[in-house]
């Protein structure tokens, strides 16, 4: 089945302590890209990346890294975590025609994170 | 930046009725698409579009274009509770590529049975 596989979907964790959110596709896509969801305020983008090894900030990268090493897999990591941090994330991924979005983004489930 | 403002945030409609959301750009939309979500739940696409006056279906849902580009409409024919969700469109404020898509607050829509 194509899909996008977060985890954790659920966590509390406490300020400072490294996690990091993963993130899988197996539809061989070559755009991924994180959000969060925050209310009042909408899903703003993270960080995305265009293909292995190509990734840029999107509106709100502050306080998260991210790598992508392989295809399939484009982790989230929060360094040092801070409750402005507790946010609905989702992933996302998508083909690429040319240098182009097709425009559908497949989603992942999405990971409640709740820093304390 | 770009900003997309919908309308209206919320909608309760009797099963049955047709509604209309709306999602207004500030700068002309190279490509607007829209996605639909369950409470929190991830975003599932609906459609995308890219030409002024362009107009598309899937099942009961119709969106359009309009020409100028900056406004798009979301139309929902006989609905059910199976619409129910969140309704967000999205754009790219840097162009047609897609890779920065940013979205609407969303509109809440319930299907009252």
């Amino acid at each position: 089945e194509a899909q996008v596989t977060q985890n954790p979907r659920y966590l509390i964790t406490v300020t400072g302590k490294k996690l990091t959110v993963t993130c899988s596709q197996n539809m061989n896509h070559e755009y991924m890209s994180w959000y969060r969801q925050d209310p009042g305020l909408g899903l703003r983008q993270i960080y995305y990346s265009m293909n292995v090894e190509v990734t840029d900030k999107g509106d709100v990268p502050e306080g998260y890294k991210v790598s992508r090493k392989e295809k399939r897999n484009f982790p989230l990591i929060l360094e040092s975590p801070s409750p402005n941090q507790t946010s609905l994330y989702f992933c996302a991924s998508s083909f690429l025609r040319g240098f182009a979005n097709t425009g559908e983004l497949f989603f992942g489930e999405g990971s409640r994170l709740t820093v304390l | 930046s770009q900003e997309l403002e919908q309308s209206p945030q919320s909608l309760i409609v009797q099963e049955g009725k047709n509604l209309t959301i709306n999602c207004t750009s500030s700068k002309t939309l190279y490509g607007l698409y829209w996605y639909k979500q369950k409470y929190g739940e991830g975003l599932i696409f609906l459609m995308m579009l890219q030409k002024g006056g362009e107009e598309k279906s899937h099942e009961k849902i119709t969106a359009k274009l309009d020409e100028k580009k900056q406004q798009s409409s979301l139309h929902i024919t006989a609905s059910q509770p199976s619409h129910a969700g969140i309704y967000l469109c999205g754009a790219d404020p840097w162009g047609a590529s897609g890779s920065r898509l940013t979205f609407g607050e969303g509109t809440q829509l319930t299907v009252n049975p």
